[in-house]
């Protein structure tokens, strides 16, 4: 079983619209979450980090359920800028390890 | 200040050679990563480091050997190259500690092995 898992998508949404992923993770002793964003052939960047009250960055809003083990992400008033891969990552602080889910595809449309 | 810096960009390899991979972060980090992408797999640990002096085993680490040269440098080997390994790869460094443990990447090495 995965560490964490993501819809792979890929998500084809219009310009403007609302769009959320979720992602589960399987460990209970997770301590932290993040969002991150890859474009096409580069590196992962930070998008936010996922607090447990959540958080919210502009368009970005993101959640976490520590009951239910998932994170999520919603995206407001989509941009085409927004097209990319979003990757939800957890760590294990204890154990000094960062555990990716394979990323869910985002395309934004005209 | 160039952040996590990763040589080569691009590699092609025959089966059996060997290589070394190399990264270097300015940003004074302790610990640092190695993660190779494939499709559909998402980001994977190979190895990292806690700090200078010491290194441990991640998710998939058989094939390769890492050093953790200094606080600033972490290079990965690998001896004797198979098509399994190719793939791309990430070198990463964070400060773990307080509220944000976020990571830096470089811009990764894309290694083909024939």
């Amino acid at each position: 079983r995965k560490e964490v898992e993501q819809d792979p998508g890929p998500f084809n949404v219009p310009e403007g619209a609302t769009v959320a992923f979720n992602c589960t993770y399987s460990n209970s002793a997770s301590q932290s979450f993040f969002w991150y964003r890859q474009d096409c052939r580069k590196e992962p960047k930070l998008l936010m980090s996922v607090y447990s009250s959540g958080n919210e960055d502009g368009r970005f809003t993101a959640q976490l359920n520590r009951a239910s083990q998932y994170i999520s992400l919603l995206i407001r008033d989509s941009k085409l800028s927004d097209s990319a891969t979003y990757l939800c990552v957890v760590n294990l602080y204890n154990f000094n390890k960062f555990y990716f889910g394979s990323g869910t595809k985002l395309n934004v449309k005209p | 200040n160039a952040g996590v810096t990763q040589t080569p960009k691009f590699q092609v390899l025959k089966t059996g050679q060997s290589m070394t991979l190399q990264c270097a972060q300015d940003m004074n980090h302790n610990s640092m990563y190695w993660y190779r992408q494939d499709p559909g797999m998402g980001l994977r640990l190979i190895y990292y480091s806690a700090s200078e002096g010491t290194t441990d085993k991640g998710e998939v680490p058989n094939g390769y050997n890492v050093s953790r040269l200094n606080k600033r440098e972490f290079s990965l080997r690998l001896e004797s190259a198979a098509p399994s390994q190719t793939s791309v790869y990430f070198c990463a460094s964070s400060e773990l500690g307080g509220s944000n443990n976020e990571q830096f990447f470089g811009p990764g090495t894309r290694l083909t092995v024939l």
